[in-house]
């Protein structure tokens, strides 16, 4: 059973550009979350969409956004890039109800230059 | 940013010596709690869980104690071997209302010694 994907595994933007990462979820799963990773901040949770709904949102500015997909594929995107969004960006996914386990991809790592 | 805490704890244990890594936890509403592993240029790798209604759960050479009254947790690794090296986190949902809305801890990074 694959796990979780994440498109692209690398990248490297200019400040002022957007970026749009990707995320495959495990077969059956409809839940799909996004967390930034940063040194400095840790694990922070960005949103979380279920059937094609946002259902959870942090505390990020509305530079982030996301979607999903009737596939359960979800895409988040960035835009006018900042330095300071510089991070690895994971994707998670689950079956979608309370308490359950999360399992997440490699991440995309962004560089903002 | 939910996050908890900008500095690392670090744990250094010999091989073969059994490792405790510690966590507190911060809403006392959570009710489901997970231990991750993260090697380096890694996902967060799924180790283990634990509901709030059990105090302990063993799995392959791991086990997490649960304590809701100081809000802490702990994983124990057994005989811990080399690859054992890593980031661990613990994190904690708030799953009566958020689903998969997950708080992380800062992670404990875990050396261990051949």
């Amino acid at each position: 059973k694959a796990g979780v994907t994440q498109t692209p595994r690398y990248l490297i933007k200019t400040r002022g550009q957007q970026v749009t990462l990707s995320c495959s979820p495990i077969s059956g799963h409809r839940s799909v979350s996004w967390y930034q990773q940063t040194p400095g901040q840790g694990l922070q949770f960005l949103f979380e969409y279920f059937s094609e709904t946002q259902r959870n949102k942090g505390n990020f500015p509305g530079r982030f956004s996301g979607r999903q997909f009737s596939n359960s594929r979800s895409e988040m995107n960035v835009s006018t890039l900042e330095l300071g969004d510089s991070a690895l960006y994971l994707c998670a996914s689950s079956w979608g109800t309370p308490g359950n386990t999360i399992y997440f991809g490699e991440g995309s790592w962004l560089t903002v230059v | 940013g939910e996050s908890v805490g900008l500095h690392l704890p670090t744990l250094s244990v010999q091989e073969g010596d059994n490792s405790i890594i510690n966590c507190a936890y911060s809403n006392s509403a959570s009710d489901y709690f997970i231990w991750y592993k993260q090697e380096s240029g890694k996902g967060p790798q799924f180790i283990i869980d634990i509901r709030s209604n059990m105090d302990k759960r063993q799995g392959q050479r791991v086990t997490v104690l649960l304590n809701k009254t100081v809000k802490h947790l702990s994983l124990q690794i057994a005989a811990t071997q080399p690859g054992d090296s890593a980031v661990y986190f613990c994190a904690e949902t708030l799953g009566q209302t958020s689903y998969d809305k997950v708080i992380f801890g800062p992670g404990t990074s875990l050396s261990v010694i051949p």
